[in-house]
């Protein structure tokens, strides 16, 4: 079984545009949550989709946003970035159902110029 | 609100034992996890404690106190390998999720 994929791996972006982030999770888990992660605040959570619904969301501003299809696959999109936009952006799936092992993807490491 | 606590950083000796301590403050409880994240790369999955006491696997055991809100990562026999860091996280079902929340993570250095 493929595990979590996350493209692209590394993006440079300035300060002002907005980026959009994907995750295309492990065959057959409809869930997929996002995770940022900084060294001073350790892995935050950012929002969770389960069958195309948002189904939980963390504490950040309205800039964050995401969405899922489908197929289980999810994007994510930051607007407007800031340079405290820098940070390893983490997806994670699992099976949705209470069995909440999560299979993470490698990031995509957002750098904020 | 919920509160989950682990030292920063620390520091073993290779074929030594280390145990990383984890304490959490939350609402309600449904699971804590330990994951092991090296540098660069992905998180993954060491254990899951539910129920107090402990689970061994390996190498690695997980120990839970639910009444004490306290849970300890165990490595026996440590290699240079180890060298990562390792993430508490527990789950709170009261917002309607099942999604765990993580603490900061130890970073775990393991010398020859």
């Amino acid at each position: 079984k493929a595990g979590v994929t996350q493209t692209p791996r590394y993006l440079i972006k300035t300060r002002g545009q907005q980026v959009t982030l994907s995750c295309s999770p492990i065959s057959g888990h409809r869930s997929v949550s996002w995770y940022q992660q900084t060294p001073g605040q350790g892995l935050q959570f950012l929002f969770e989709y389960f069958s195309e619904t948002q189904r939980n969301k963390g504490n950040f501003p309205g800039r964050f946003s995401g969405r899922q299809f489908s197929n289980s696959r999810s994007e994510m999109n930051v607007s407007t970035l800031e340079l405290g936009d820098s940070a390893l952006y983490l997806c994670a799936s699992s099976s949705g159902q209470g069995d909440e092992k999560l299979f993470f993807g490698s990031g995509t490491q957002l750098s904020v110029l | 609100g919920q509160n989950i606590d682990q030292p920063t950083e620390m520091t073993a000796t290779e074929g030594a034992i280390v145990q990383i301590n984890c304490t959490y403050q939350t609402s309600g409880f449904n699971g804590l996890f330990w994951y092991q994240q090296h540098a660069g790369e992905a998180p993954t999955f060491l254990s899951y404690n539910v129920l107090d006491g402990l689970e061994e696997k390996g190498r690695f055991s997980s120990f839970l106190s639910r009444s004490k809100g306290y849970s300890y990562l165990l490595l026996k026999e440590l290699q240079m390998k180890d060298s990562a860091s390792y993430l508490c996280a527990v789950r709170d079902p009261g917002g309607g999720s099942y999604i765990p929340t993580f603490g900061r993570g130890t970073s775990l250095i393991v010398h020859p």
